[in-house]
């Protein structure tokens, strides 16, 4: 089936530890975004990515860094430079074109302890 | 830039009556405009789309919404609620000015009452 991974669903990061988000598709879309969402605040966009090794930073881009080095991956790191890192944290894919909806993975919810 | 509001952040309503949630958008550009529902720890969910075709859109569910560019609203609807609609929702616009970057609204909560 044709969708988008999310991996993991639960992650926990203890105070000034770098992770790594994982998200994979195979959807042959060639834009890819980081979203964080936080109660009220709906979704932020992080980071973007339109093709192979290119990415654009979001409106909170901040102590967050991605790689796109294959078309079907766009994994997130959440460094320590991100002081609230506790959030639902989703990544998307769609067509480069605007009637076109975004696809969503499962998100993964990262928690600090 | 474009920008989406939404207006109630919670609309409360019992079960077997109408339901409406309101968005407003805000764009240079003609806009493609986007209803999702994202059910709790679980990814978004398209229900409808408009992308310069027909101005009533239906959508997964019973739900359609109207696109009325004097008004620059997308308003979502629903004739009877159902226990199950219970969720939060989202309106999204993209627009080519804004490399297509679905932008989203701050989300409604809409509440199902027995």
């Amino acid at each position: 089936d044709g969708g988008i991974t999310q991996s993991p669903k639960y992650l926990f990061r203890k105070e000034g530890q770098n992770v790594t988000l994982s998200c994979e598709q195979n959807l042959n879309h060639d834009a890819m975004y980081w979203y964080r969402q936080d109660p009220g605040q709906g979704l932020r966009l992080i980071y973007y990515s339109q093709i192979v090794n290119d990415f654009q930073k979001g409106d909170i881009a901040e102590g967050y860094s991605v790689s796109r080095e294959k078309k079907e991956s766009f994994p997130l790191t959440v460094t320590s430079a991100q002081k609230n890192p506790t959030a639902f944290y989703l990544c998307a894919s769609s067509i480069f074109a605007g009637n076109t909806e975004a696809f969503f993975g499962q998100g993964t919810r990262l928690t600090v302890v | 830039a474009q920008s989406v509001t939404q207006l109630d952040s919670h609309v409360s309503v019992s079960e077997g009556t109408p339901v409406l949630l309101r968005c407003n958008y805000s764009s240079s550009y003609s806009p493609s405009l986007f209803w999702y529902v994202q059910h709790p720890n679980k990814g978004l969910q398209l229900l409808l789309k408009y992308t310069s075709a027909a101005t009533l859109v239906k959508g997964i569910n019973g739900f359609e919404a109207e696109f009325k560019k004097s008004e620059t609203s997308f308003h979502l609807t629903k004739p009877s609620a159902h226990m199950s609609d219970a969720a939060e929702y989202f309106c999204v616009v993209s627009v080519a000015g804004g490399s297509y970057i679905p932008t989203f609204g701050r989300g409604t909560s809409l509440i199902v009452h027995p």
